[in-house]
Protein backbone atom coordinates (compact mmCIF):
# COMPACT_ATOMS: atom_id res chain seq x y z
CA UNK A 1 0.00 0.00 0.00
CA UNK A 2 1.21 3.78 -0.81
CA UNK A 3 0.64 5.60 2.20
CA UNK A 4 1.95 8.90 3.16
CA UNK A 5 2.03 10.00 6.88
CA UNK A 6 2.69 13.04 8.54
CA UNK A 7 3.52 13.17 12.35
CA UNK A 8 2.84 16.26 13.36
CA UNK A 9 -0.87 17.50 13.41
CA UNK A 10 -0.46 21.13 15.18
CA UNK A 11 3.03 23.11 15.08
CA UNK A 12 4.11 26.85 16.17
CA UNK A 13 6.64 29.00 15.21
CA UNK A 14 7.53 32.39 16.00
CA UNK A 15 7.61 34.83 13.46
CA UNK A 16 10.84 35.30 11.51
CA UNK A 17 12.15 31.58 12.68
CA UNK A 18 12.72 28.43 10.79
CA UNK A 19 10.70 25.10 11.06
CA UNK A 20 10.70 21.76 9.62
CA UNK A 21 7.40 19.97 8.88
CA UNK A 22 8.25 16.18 8.82
CA UNK A 23 6.65 13.64 5.76
CA UNK A 24 7.56 10.27 5.40
CA UNK A 25 6.21 7.97 3.08
CA UNK A 26 5.78 4.30 1.45
CA UNK A 27 5.80 2.56 -1.64
CA UNK A 28 7.62 0.26 -3.89
CA UNK A 29 7.76 2.27 -6.95
CA UNK A 30 10.96 3.87 -8.17
CA UNK A 31 9.71 6.85 -10.23
CA UNK A 32 7.57 9.37 -8.56
CA UNK A 33 6.92 12.91 -7.32
CA UNK A 34 6.68 14.69 -4.04
CA UNK A 35 4.85 17.67 -3.52
CA UNK A 36 4.25 19.96 -1.05
CA UNK A 37 0.90 22.09 -0.79
CA UNK A 38 0.01 24.99 1.54
CA UNK A 39 -4.43 25.36 2.34
CA UNK A 40 -4.50 28.75 4.33
CA UNK A 41 -7.66 29.00 5.82
CA UNK A 42 -10.55 29.26 3.98
CA UNK A 43 -8.23 29.79 1.09
CA UNK A 44 -7.77 27.85 -1.86
CA UNK A 45 -4.95 25.09 -1.97
CA UNK A 46 -1.58 26.12 -3.87
CA UNK A 47 1.59 23.98 -4.41
CA UNK A 48 4.56 25.24 -2.63
CA UNK A 49 7.35 23.03 -3.71
CA UNK A 50 8.07 19.73 -5.83
CA UNK A 51 10.31 17.43 -5.67
CA UNK A 52 11.69 14.66 -8.77
CA UNK A 53 12.36 11.24 -6.75
CA UNK A 54 15.05 10.85 -9.50
CA UNK A 55 17.10 13.81 -8.36
CA UNK A 56 19.43 13.86 -5.86
CA UNK A 57 19.27 17.62 -5.51
CA UNK A 58 17.13 19.27 -2.75
CA UNK A 59 14.44 21.41 -4.52
CA UNK A 60 14.63 24.75 -3.09
CA UNK A 61 11.70 28.07 -3.88
CA UNK A 62 12.30 30.81 -2.28
CA UNK A 63 12.10 30.81 2.02
CA UNK A 64 10.75 27.18 1.76
CA UNK A 65 12.97 23.99 0.81
CA UNK A 66 12.72 20.02 1.21
CA UNK A 67 15.34 17.72 2.57
CA UNK A 68 14.64 14.42 0.65
CA UNK A 69 15.98 11.07 1.46
CA UNK A 70 14.93 8.63 -0.98
CA UNK A 71 16.69 5.64 1.24
CA UNK A 72 14.63 6.82 4.25
CA UNK A 73 12.02 7.92 2.19
CA UNK A 74 11.55 10.78 3.44
CA UNK A 75 10.68 14.49 2.58
CA UNK A 76 10.65 17.11 4.92
CA UNK A 77 9.81 20.76 4.65
CA UNK A 78 11.78 24.06 5.39
CA UNK A 79 10.13 27.40 6.18
CA UNK A 80 12.91 29.57 7.12
CA UNK A 81 11.98 33.56 8.23
CA UNK A 82 8.70 32.61 8.85
CA UNK A 83 5.79 34.58 8.33
CA UNK A 84 2.06 35.28 8.94
CA UNK A 85 0.78 34.52 5.69
CA UNK A 86 2.49 31.09 6.08
CA UNK A 87 -0.17 29.98 8.52
CA UNK A 88 -1.63 27.46 7.35
CA UNK A 89 -2.51 23.38 6.54
CA UNK A 90 0.04 22.09 4.72
CA UNK A 91 -0.07 18.95 2.88
CA UNK A 92 2.57 16.16 1.90
CA UNK A 93 1.54 14.25 -1.34
CA UNK A 94 3.00 12.20 -3.88
CA UNK A 95 2.21 10.71 -7.08
CA UNK A 96 3.45 7.41 -9.04
CA UNK A 97 5.14 7.90 -12.45
CA UNK A 98 2.81 5.00 -13.58
CA UNK A 99 0.24 6.72 -16.12
CA UNK A 100 -2.10 6.83 -13.54
CA UNK A 101 -1.60 10.53 -12.18
CA UNK A 102 -3.37 9.34 -8.49
CA UNK A 103 -1.62 11.74 -5.93
CA UNK A 104 -1.58 10.51 -2.39
CA UNK A 105 -2.00 13.13 0.50
CA UNK A 106 -0.93 13.08 3.96
CA UNK A 107 -3.48 14.21 6.91
CA UNK A 108 -1.66 17.55 7.00
CA UNK A 109 0.12 19.76 9.61
CA UNK A 110 -1.52 23.04 10.75
CA UNK A 111 1.21 25.44 10.89
CA UNK A 112 0.36 28.59 13.12
CA UNK A 113 2.96 31.64 12.92
CA UNK A 114 2.96 33.57 15.77
CA UNK A 115 3.39 37.00 16.22
CA UNK B 1 -6.46 34.55 -8.96
CA UNK B 2 -8.27 30.89 -9.43
CA UNK B 3 -7.99 29.19 -12.86
CA UNK B 4 -10.44 27.25 -11.65
CA UNK B 5 -13.39 27.69 -10.29
CA UNK B 6 -16.50 25.88 -7.88
CA UNK B 7 -19.77 26.62 -6.99
CA UNK B 8 -21.56 26.98 -4.56
CA UNK B 9 -18.82 27.99 -2.40
CA UNK B 10 -21.44 26.72 0.72
CA UNK B 11 -24.54 24.71 0.49
CA UNK B 12 -27.10 23.84 2.79
CA UNK B 13 -29.59 21.28 1.69
CA UNK B 14 -32.58 18.96 3.26
CA UNK B 15 -32.03 15.49 3.01
CA UNK B 16 -32.79 13.60 0.08
CA UNK B 17 -32.42 16.53 -2.68
CA UNK B 18 -30.70 15.86 -5.42
CA UNK B 19 -27.58 18.41 -5.79
CA UNK B 20 -24.96 18.91 -8.52
CA UNK B 21 -21.36 20.69 -7.35
CA UNK B 22 -19.87 22.60 -10.66
CA UNK B 23 -16.69 22.85 -11.44
CA UNK B 24 -14.89 24.55 -14.39
CA UNK B 25 -11.14 25.52 -15.44
CA UNK B 26 -10.09 27.32 -18.22
CA UNK B 27 -6.61 26.24 -18.31
CA UNK B 28 -7.06 23.54 -20.87
CA UNK B 29 -6.11 20.43 -18.79
CA UNK B 30 -6.96 17.42 -19.71
CA UNK B 31 -7.08 15.60 -16.23
CA UNK B 32 -9.46 16.45 -13.67
CA UNK B 33 -10.06 15.29 -9.82
CA UNK B 34 -12.92 15.69 -6.99
CA UNK B 35 -11.35 14.88 -3.63
CA UNK B 36 -13.13 14.62 -0.24
CA UNK B 37 -12.05 16.21 2.70
CA UNK B 38 -13.46 16.70 5.82
CA UNK B 39 -12.32 19.74 8.27
CA UNK B 40 -8.64 19.40 9.15
CA UNK B 41 -7.95 16.17 7.04
CA UNK B 42 -6.45 14.60 4.69
CA UNK B 43 -8.09 14.34 1.11
CA UNK B 44 -9.42 11.33 -0.36
CA UNK B 45 -9.88 10.94 -4.01
CA UNK B 46 -13.19 10.49 -5.15
CA UNK B 47 -13.60 10.68 -9.02
CA UNK B 48 -11.05 11.43 -11.62
CA UNK B 49 -11.14 12.05 -15.38
CA UNK B 50 -8.21 12.17 -17.95
CA UNK B 51 -9.89 13.90 -20.82
CA UNK B 52 -13.89 14.29 -22.48
CA UNK B 53 -15.69 11.17 -22.07
CA UNK B 54 -13.70 9.43 -19.29
CA UNK B 55 -14.53 9.08 -16.11
CA UNK B 56 -13.04 6.59 -12.93
CA UNK B 57 -14.24 6.36 -9.14
CA UNK B 58 -11.18 6.98 -6.94
CA UNK B 59 -10.03 5.47 -3.57
CA UNK B 60 -12.60 6.74 -1.22
CA UNK B 61 -16.14 4.84 -2.39
CA UNK B 62 -18.32 7.59 -3.06
CA UNK B 63 -22.42 7.68 -4.05
CA UNK B 64 -21.72 11.10 -6.15
CA UNK B 65 -21.68 10.19 -10.17
CA UNK B 66 -19.81 12.60 -12.11
CA UNK B 67 -19.32 13.52 -16.33
CA UNK B 68 -16.84 15.33 -18.53
CA UNK B 69 -18.75 16.31 -21.78
CA UNK B 70 -16.37 19.24 -22.40
CA UNK B 71 -12.67 19.78 -21.27
CA UNK B 72 -13.12 22.63 -19.21
CA UNK B 73 -16.26 21.16 -17.05
CA UNK B 74 -16.38 18.20 -14.34
CA UNK B 75 -19.99 18.65 -12.33
CA UNK B 76 -20.51 16.39 -9.19
CA UNK B 77 -24.02 14.66 -8.98
CA UNK B 78 -25.50 13.66 -5.65
CA UNK B 79 -28.70 12.15 -6.53
CA UNK B 80 -30.14 11.81 -2.88
CA UNK B 81 -28.31 14.06 -0.39
CA UNK B 82 -27.73 12.85 3.30
CA UNK B 83 -25.87 14.01 6.26
CA UNK B 84 -22.86 11.51 5.99
CA UNK B 85 -22.26 13.88 2.13
CA UNK B 86 -21.72 16.53 4.42
CA UNK B 87 -17.92 17.98 3.70
CA UNK B 88 -15.75 20.01 1.91
CA UNK B 89 -15.67 19.05 -1.98
CA UNK B 90 -12.24 19.96 -3.77
CA UNK B 91 -12.44 20.29 -7.21
CA UNK B 92 -8.51 19.93 -9.40
CA UNK B 93 -6.95 19.26 -12.24
CA UNK B 94 -2.94 19.06 -14.02
CA UNK B 95 -1.67 19.24 -17.23
CA UNK B 96 -0.95 16.00 -19.24
CA UNK B 97 2.48 17.35 -20.52
CA UNK B 98 4.29 16.42 -17.72
CA UNK B 99 4.49 13.63 -14.94
CA UNK B 100 5.50 16.26 -12.14
CA UNK B 101 2.46 18.49 -13.19
CA UNK B 102 0.97 19.78 -9.97
CA UNK B 103 -2.39 20.15 -9.04
CA UNK B 104 -4.29 23.28 -9.18
CA UNK B 105 -7.28 23.27 -6.70
CA UNK B 106 -10.59 25.52 -7.09
CA UNK B 107 -11.71 27.08 -3.63
CA UNK B 108 -13.95 24.26 -2.25
CA UNK B 109 -17.65 23.64 -2.01
CA UNK B 110 -18.61 23.49 1.93
CA UNK B 111 -21.72 21.08 1.61
CA UNK B 112 -24.07 20.93 4.86
CA UNK B 113 -26.96 18.08 4.48
CA UNK B 114 -29.71 18.61 7.47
Amino acid sequence: AQTVTQSQPEMSVQEAETVTLSCTYDTSENNYYLFWYKQPPSRQMILVIRQEAYKQQNATENRFSVNFQKAAKSFSLKISDSQLGDTAMYFCAFMIHSGTYKYIFGTGTRLKVLA
Amino acid sequence: EADIYQTPRYLVIGTGKKITLECSQTMGHDKMYWYQQDPGMELHLIHYSYGVNSTEKGDLSSESTVSRIRTEHFPLTLESARPSHTSQYLCASSESSSYNSPLHFGNGTRLTVT
